[in-house]
């Protein structure tokens, strides 16, 4: 299985940045990181992806350390909406398996 | 959102019912997936379309069964369902099957 490692919850103030680390010491060079968010009861959402590069987009950021083992997924200005599970997957395109593990659910307090 | 939608978003159901579970997608992809979400678990997937053409059964129950008419399309039928079925359905869908997956809001499922 491919396995990320995740911390079970985290809180972060609103307006204040949240910072979501991930462990994936074993990955492999084709495989890309993955991050996406539950809602309660919601369909996951799709936030971002990288394969060696730090990518950002309008949701978000993603810092891929160098040696790829670890990533962390950077909300700049955390909202109450923000509230959700988020997921770090590890995901080699090849396959269509998107493998979804525990997640870390993040709670954004006013 | 309104790239992947499901009907019904919420279904009860009786162990000897037939129902059927409805994914749309909007955004010209040839994918589409099907997901179960049980309570305080992880997703599964189900079932995988590639071109309407199943690429991929995930050792699923043949209660459960996919039809993918055409790539925008994707139905689960549903019939003599157990009470530990019980769960969130999600549909997805991507380009194609190495490309990113966008979901729908999914169905609740309830079975009695």
């Amino acid at each position: 299985d491919a396995k990320t490692t995740q911390p079970p919850s985290m809180d972060c103030a609103e307006g204040r940045a949240a910072n979501l680390p991930c462990n994936h010491s074993t990955i492999s060079g084709n495989e890309y990181v993955y991050w996406y968010r539950q809602i309660h009861s919601q369909g996951p959402q799709y936030i971002i992806h990288g394969l060696k590069n730090n990518e950002t987009n309008e949701m978000a950021s993603l810092i891929i350390t160098e040696d790829r083992k670890s990533s962390t997924l950077i909300l700049p200005h955390a909202t109450l909406r923000d509230t959700a599970v988020y997921y770090c997957i590890r995901w080699e395109t090849s396959g269509s398996r998107l493998t979804f593990g525990e997640g870390t659910q993040l709670t954004v307090n006013p | 959102e309104t790239g992947v939608t499901q009907t019904p978003r919420h279904l009860v159901m009786g162990m000897t019912n037939k129902k059927s579970l409805k994914c749309e997608q909007h955004l010209g992809h040839n994918a589409m997936y099907w997901y179960k979400q049980s309570a305080k678990k992880p997703l599964e997937l189900m079932f995988v379309y590639n071109f309407k053409e199943q690429t991929e059964n995930n050792s699923v129950p043949s209660r459960f069964s996919p039809e993918c008419p055409n790539s925008s399309h994707l139905f689960l039928h549903l019939h003599t369902l157990q009470p530990e079925d019980s769960a969130l359905y999600l549909c997805a869908s991507s380009q194609d099957a190495t490309e990113t997956q966008y979901f729908g809001p999914g169905t609740r499922l309830l079975v009695l």
